[in-house]
């Protein structure tokens, strides 16, 4: 059973618009959020994070939300640029039982010019 | 720059020859992973190292095995690869400072392909 769904496979969004990627959570334990960003061939390189404490986090032009009642999050870029295309991964973990984060399987995002 | 590494980046084994994967890490982090990574799915956790403790997750298959002879170096070892073992393989690091929890930082995989 997924603990972290990205249920949303690809996304295409027009370069300069606002692109959001979308992830939902049902372990109530997590209390804490990551994307990381893949290329291909590349492996995963970290993004962006929050704690549950928080319902925002901003870093440049990427921002993640965070509704815990929903169990629900997202990460936004505004504006979308051609290399932001790419594989992003959300990940939740318990911070204060152990080391493992737990993936979802992906949103491949494309930027079209 | 620091950096972890994965050797080799491309595997190729045949059904049932052991195969060793290597990981070394120059951010001196206390924490090591081992991932699989099917096409399409999210990276999967097979074992981790915090320091010298071994740490296996209850559904790894015991065909998979693991060794961190000391900080900087972690090797996966398939003890004998099926065609289903055919992934990437992610090595990742991160550094744990009490119950501060900080990213993982992973290195570029490697492809292993099972004839």
């Amino acid at each position: 059973d997924q603990q972290v769904k990205q249920n949303s496979p690809s996304l295409s969004v027009q370069e300069g618009r606002i692109s959001i990627l979308n992830c939902d959570y049902t372990n109530s334990m997590f209390d804490y959020f990551l994307w990381y960003k893949k290329y291909p061939a590349e492996g995963p390189t970290f993004l962006i994070s929050i704690s549950s404490i928080k319902d925002k986090n901003e870093d440049g032009r990427f921002t993640v939300f965070l509704n815990k009642s929903a169990k629900h999050l997202s990460l936004h870029i505004v504006p979308s640029q051609p290399g932001d295309s790419a594989v992003y991964f959300c990940a939740a973990s318990a911070m204060n039982r152990d080391d493992k984060i737990i993936f979802g399987k992906g949103t491949r995002l494309h930027i079209l010019p | 720059d620091a950096m972890v590494i994965q050797n080799p980046r491309y595997q190729v084994t045949q059904f049932g020859k052991p195969v060793t994967l290597s990981c070394s890490q120059t951010l001196n982090h206390n924490v090591m992973y081992w991932y699989q990574q099917k096409s399409s799915q999210a990276p999967k956790l097979l074992f981790h190292y915090y320091d010298k403790d071994f740490n296996n997750e209850a559904d790894t298959p015991d065909n998979f095995q693991s060794r961190r002879p000391n900080t900087s170096f972690c090797f996966l070892d398939i003890r004998s690869p099926g065609l289903g073992d055919a992934a990437m393989y992610l090595c990742a690091t991160s550094r744990k400072t009490g119950l501060l929890y900080n990213e993982q930082f992973f290195g570029p995989g490697t492809r292993l392909t099972v004839l």
